[in-house]
């Protein structure tokens, strides 16, 4: 399987901590992407990472990447109950930016 | 309105039967891919299309096919349903050009008796 790797697979935080998820992939990437996962519902795009790129920031959200490792990591800073979701990398091939490899994803609970 | 739906949203049939799901878009992009989804696990490439007339295998095409009758829809047809094929299916789109981010269907959640 071409998949990437979540680590952890779940991860439970009491509302106000950070939560950092991290993905490893195994291809050469034009960039990396994270998505989320409402329970049973469509995947909605979180932020992209380019393969130049060594960290980036939206709102609550930093992603980290690391090209020699063929890795990267999610901080969610300062978790709402709302962020209870999973959350999934998802990997652009160099060659077929438009073909995303997917990981297994992380499992994010806050509880209130 | 949903910028990418997908119907029916549940469904349930029997082994040997013939089945087809639809995709359809209002987002104008051009490229769209149909995903299943395991418990557990990550989304899986079954078929991608860059255009209509234009069909590509992902990497679990077998025991699928796929129609891409215009540019704002794509349909996945499972030929003869077996119960492995029970899963959540999701369509989705990307623009070329726009670094490949791709916009998604809610699912269509199917069981295979």
């Amino acid at each position: 399987s071409q998949q990437g790797e979540e680590d952890p697979q779940a991860l439970s935080i009491q509302e106000g901590e950070n939560a950092t998820m991290n993905c490893s992939y195994k291809t050469s990437i034009n960039n990396l992407q994270w998505y989320r996962q409402n329970s049973g519902r469509g995947l909605v795009h979180l932020i992209l990472i380019r393969s130049n790129e060594r960290e980036k920031h939206s709102g609550r959200l930093r992603v980290t990447l690391d090209t020699s490792k063929k890795s990267s990591s999610l901080l969610i800073t300062a978790s709402r109950a709302a962020d209870t979701a999973s959350y999934f990398c998802a990997a652009a091939g160099a060659d077929s930016s438009y073909k995303l490899i997917f990981g297994s994803g992380t499992r994010l609970l806050v509880r209130p | 309105d949903a910028d990418v739906t997908q119907t029916p949203r549940n469904r349930i049939t029997k082994t040997g039967k013939r089945i087809m799901l639809e995709c359809s878009q209002t987002k104008g992009h051009d490229r769209m891919y149909w995903y299943r989804q395991d418990p557990g696990l990550g989304l899986r490439l079954i078929y991608y299309s860059f255009d209509v007339k234009d069909i590509n295998k992902g990497e679990i095409s077998d025991g699928y096919s796929v129609s891409r009758q215009a540019q704002a829809k794509f349909s996945l047809s499972l030929e003869s349903a077996i119960p492995n094929q029970t899963a959540l299916y999701f369509c989705a789109t990307s623009k070329r050009g726009m670094e490949e981010t791709q916009y998604f269907g809610p699912g269509t959640r199917l069981l295979v008796l």
